[in-house]
């Protein structure tokens, strides 16, 4: 089982619709949790983090966090061209200091 | 407030050719990581360093791959010999670093290696 799995995707969602991207981790005992961006050829760039259970919103962004299922979600509301990107899951464990866990990530694809 | 420096950017080489990647951190940054992804897949942390101590180390091939962090700010990683699948971008990151679990990490440009 992989620590940090994503779907692939591709996901297509039109212009102005909420997208919804999903993670799920095995380690029971990962502290915090990050949502990050990656356009085609670039770095990775942090879009949020969340730690508690429930939602974390920040503009069109919104992290959701399910501790006891193992899974967060990242919603994009009025999804924008420009929000097409692979989004990546990672998910810090404590291993002594923390180690950061990425997932494959989902591709997004948004048609104006 | 400068970004992640790494240099090169872009590397071709032959297998079982040596080659070193340089990372420059944001200034302050006590933690430094140098990850590898593969075409299609996420970043793979490769070693972590806080200051100039190894932290994490588990995931380097260790026959081939070597890294340092001299006076715990720039960091070099080398691969010798190289082999086809070692072909992949490297990224090397910082972060504040610390005891907090949400430590956000920059990433620099990478750079991209191929092994013919």
């Amino acid at each position: 089982q992989k620590e940090v799995e994503q779907n692939s995707g591709p996901l297509s969602v039109p212009e102005g619709a909420i997208a919804s991207l999903n993670c799920t981790y095995s380690d029971r005992g990962s502290q915090s949790f990050f949502w990050y961006r990656q356009y085609s050829g670039k770095s990775p760039e942090l879009i949020m983090f969340i730690y508690s259970n429930g939602d974390k919103e920040d503009g069109r962004f919104t992290a959701q966090l399910n501790k006891a299922s193992q899974y967060v979600s990242l919603l994009i509301r009025d999804s924008q061209p420009s929000d097409s990107a692979t989004y990546l899951c990672a998910v810090n464990i404590r291993t002594g200091g923390f180690k950061t866990i990425f997932g494959a990530g989902t591709r997004l694809f948004v048609k104006a | 407030e400068a970004g992640v420096a790494q240099s090169p950017r872009y590397k071709i080489i032959e297998k079982r050719q040596s080659v070193a990647f340089w990372c420059n951190p944001i200034s302050g940054h006590a933690t430094l990581y140098w990850y590898q992804q593969i075409l299609g897949q996420g970043p793979k942390l490769l070693i972590q360093f806080q200051n100039n101590g190894v932290v994490d180390d588990s995931q380097l091939p260790k026959d081939r791959f070597s890294a340092e962090r001299l006076k715990g700010v720039d960091s070099t990683l080398k691969i010798q010999p190289a082999k086809l699948e070692d072909s992949a971008v490297y990224l090397c990151a910082s972060s504040l670093g610390g005891t907090r679990s949400f430590d956000e990490q920059f990433f620099g440009p990478g750079t991209r290696l191929t092994v013919l």
